[in-house]
């Protein structure tokens, strides 16, 4: 049972635009979500985080956007460089709780056209 | 500050063989997690150790094993390799915050069973 899903494998998007990656779960006990970049032979990157009490975090050229009654968080990338191309995962723990135990999603392959 | 340093970067080993992979934790994290990249899968959690304790573990079989020595370092090890172990390793350390713990990524272990 995947407890956390990227629905969409691929995404391409013009440099410039707005990239959107989303994400949805199905745990109603996740209370914090992180987003990761990989690129390929290097181990993910922390991008940012939220935790279940705010519903938008910001940190330059990204936003992380949480809707806890549809259980969907969205990446926002704005604007979007060729540099950001890579696959993005999406993760969610029980943080508040102390567990270290991180559920991923399999991942989004972001495209950026130059 | 170093990073998660993680040792071989890429093996190759022979089915039925067993491996040994080393994680140099971020220095001042105590809690190092394991996790298994496969394509299509996503990063699955391995198990996670914390003072030497593993507190949590994953759906692996027993084949899958790890220990942390009391400088936190740790070491994960695959018994009776298998040709579907083939995957990248990666190691994890935890920094504790006020909202939840983020995990920093080693550049991974490449396993390759041939």
């Amino acid at each position: 049972d995947q407890q956390v899903k990227q629905n969409s494998p691929s995404l391409s998007v013009q440099e410039g635009r707005i990239s959107i990656l989303n994400c949805d779960y199905t745990n109603s006990m996740f209370d914090y979500f992180l987003w990761y970049k990989k690129y390929p032979a290097e181990g993910p990157t922390f991008l940012i985080s939220i935790s279940s009490i705010k519903d938008k975090n910001e940190d330059g050229r990204f936003t992380v956007f949480l809707n806890k009654s549809a259980k969907h968080l969205s990446l926002h990338i704005v604007p979007s460089q060729p540099g950001d191309s890579a696959v993005y995962f999406c993760a969610a723990s029980q943080g508040a709780s102390g567990t270290y135990k991180y559920i991923f999603g399999t991942g989004t392959r972001l495209k950026v056209l130059a | 500050k170093a990073g998660v340093t993680q040792t071989p970067r890429y093996l190759i080993k022979t089915r039925g063989q067993q491996v040994t992979l080393s994680c140099s934790p971020i220095s001042g994290h105590r809690s190092v997690s394991w996790y298994q990249q496969t394509p299509g899968q996503g990063l699955q959690f391995l198990f996670e150790y914390f003072s030497e304790t593993q507190r949590n573990k994953g759906n692996f079989p027993g084949r899958f094993s790890g220990r942390q020595f009391s400088n936190s370092r740790s070491e994960m090890n695959v018994s009776t390799l298998e040709l579907g172990d083939s995957a990248l390793y990666l190691c994890a350390s935890t920094r504790t915050g006020s909202s939840g713990n983020t995990i920093y990524f080693g550049e991974g272990s490449w396993l390759t069973v041939v």
